[in-house]
Order: structure tokens, then sequence, then C-alpha cells
């Protein structure tokens, strides 16, 4: 079975950081790409980033573009989100997903249970 | 930047057929992926690859694509079925990915 744990989550002051983990288990997490996508209070689903099976293709949307950054340890079968210069409008439910193929652009079949995270002075 | 338009919202009656459409320019060179939101829960794929249901899912999903449109229908939707649907796809580069603004479908 699929499991994708979130963690990392909370209540951060703007212009600070926060990095999410996610622990996969239940497939053979380096023959997958994974994304991070995002639900602000109340909105729609937003993808946030995309990485490859090994790492060599990333993507970002325009909204975190050099602000956040995607890494993942298939050593560990761990996806990462390193969250810097957060704004109040960064505030959402943070998922961890499985694609289903390696390349960065693919789509999604597994969904974790997400983590929030609040950014408010 | 690339979009996919959804309708805010689309409503029938159990047992009627609901059709959330979903527009954009790649659609005829870029796959289709369909995703329902029940209300506290994390989404949950119910057609991949434009036409393609994913085990588990039941069969009153389906899924169909033309031109610029891909097409989820519920044939016979049940109040089970009232959830925030979403489409997922990529620009003709494949370099940006997307979701659809959601449509909420009521059944009732």
């Amino acid at each position: 079975e699929v499991q994708l744990v979130e963690s990392g989550g909370g209540l951060v002051q703007p212009g600070r950081s926060l990095r999410l983990s996610c622990a996969a288990s239940g497939f053979t997490f380096d023959d997958y790409a994974m994304h991070w996508v995002r639900q602000g209070p109340g909105k729609g689903l937003e993808w946030v980033s995309g990485i490859s099976w090994n790492s060599g293709r990333i993507g970002y949307a325009d909204s975190v573009k050099g602000r956040f950054t995607i890494s993942r340890d298939n050593a560990k079968n761990s996806l990462y989100l390193q969250m810097n210069s957060l704004r109040p409008e960064d505030t959402a439910l943070y998922y961890c997903a499985k694609a289903i193929y390696s390349s960065a652009n693919s789509s999604i079949d597994y969904w974790g249970q997400g983590a929030l995270v609040i950014v408010s002075s | 930047s690339y979009e996919l338009t959804q309708p805010p919202s689309v409503s029938v009656s159990p047992g009627q057929t609901a059709r959330i459409t979903c527009s954009g320019d790649a659609l005829p060179k870029k796959y289709a992926y369909w995703y329902q939101q029940k209300s506290g829960q994390a989404p949950v794929l119910v057609i991949y690859e434009d036409i393609k249901r994913p085990s588990g899912i039941p069969e009153r999903f389906s899924g169909s694509s033309s031109g610029t449109m891909a097409t989820l229908t519920i044939s016979g939707a049940q109040v089970e079925d009232e959830a925030d649907y979403y489409c997922f796809s990529t620009d003709s580069s494949g370099d940006h990915v997307v979701f659809g603004g959601g449509t909420k479908l009521t059944v009732l």
C-alpha cells in the first residue's frame, strides 16, 4: 500500500523559512517522480513543484520560483520542500504526491494527507 | 502562464448524467487527468490519460477529449459523488504543470 506522510508544517512568521518532509513507503521510490501540491483555505489545488526520479529535472510554479527548493533522497525514500521568504499567501495545506511516471511533469496517482503551513505574524 | 478552465459548479439530480468540462489550448496534444476531492479529504485520481479509469473507480466515471476540451462524465450520478473535481495537464512544452480551477458538483 502506497503511503505518503508529510511533516514539518506549522506556524511561521512572514519572511522566515520552513522545511517540509515526506516519508514514502509501499512502492519503489526511485522509480517515480514526486510533486508538492498546495491548497489554500477554501481554494483550489495549486501545483507547487515536481522532481524527476533522479532529480535530473525539476519544475516550479511561478509563484514560488526562487523561494522554494524541492529535493529528494532516494536512499531514505524521502521528499523535501525548503520554503524560504515565506509570505502570508503561502498559507496552505501542502500535499506530497507520487507521480504516475518518472518524469517531473507526469501526473499524480497517490496523495498524502497534507501538512498545514500558516504564515502569519 | 498556461491555464485550464473549468465551470465553477455543476448541479444534477441523482441518477442524471453530470458532465464537467476542462478547456486548454494544449489539450489536443496533452493528456487530461481528473481528480475527485471530497470535503476534508485528499484528492483521488478518477480518470487518467483522457479516458482510462484506475482500478477501484466505479464504471459510471468516464473521460473523453476532443480538440481543446476534455470532459469528465458521471453517468447516473449518486449523492456520494458530490465533491470538487479538478482537471490536470501540462502546456504544449511540458514545462508547466497546472490544475484547473475546480468544479463543485452538487447531486440533489
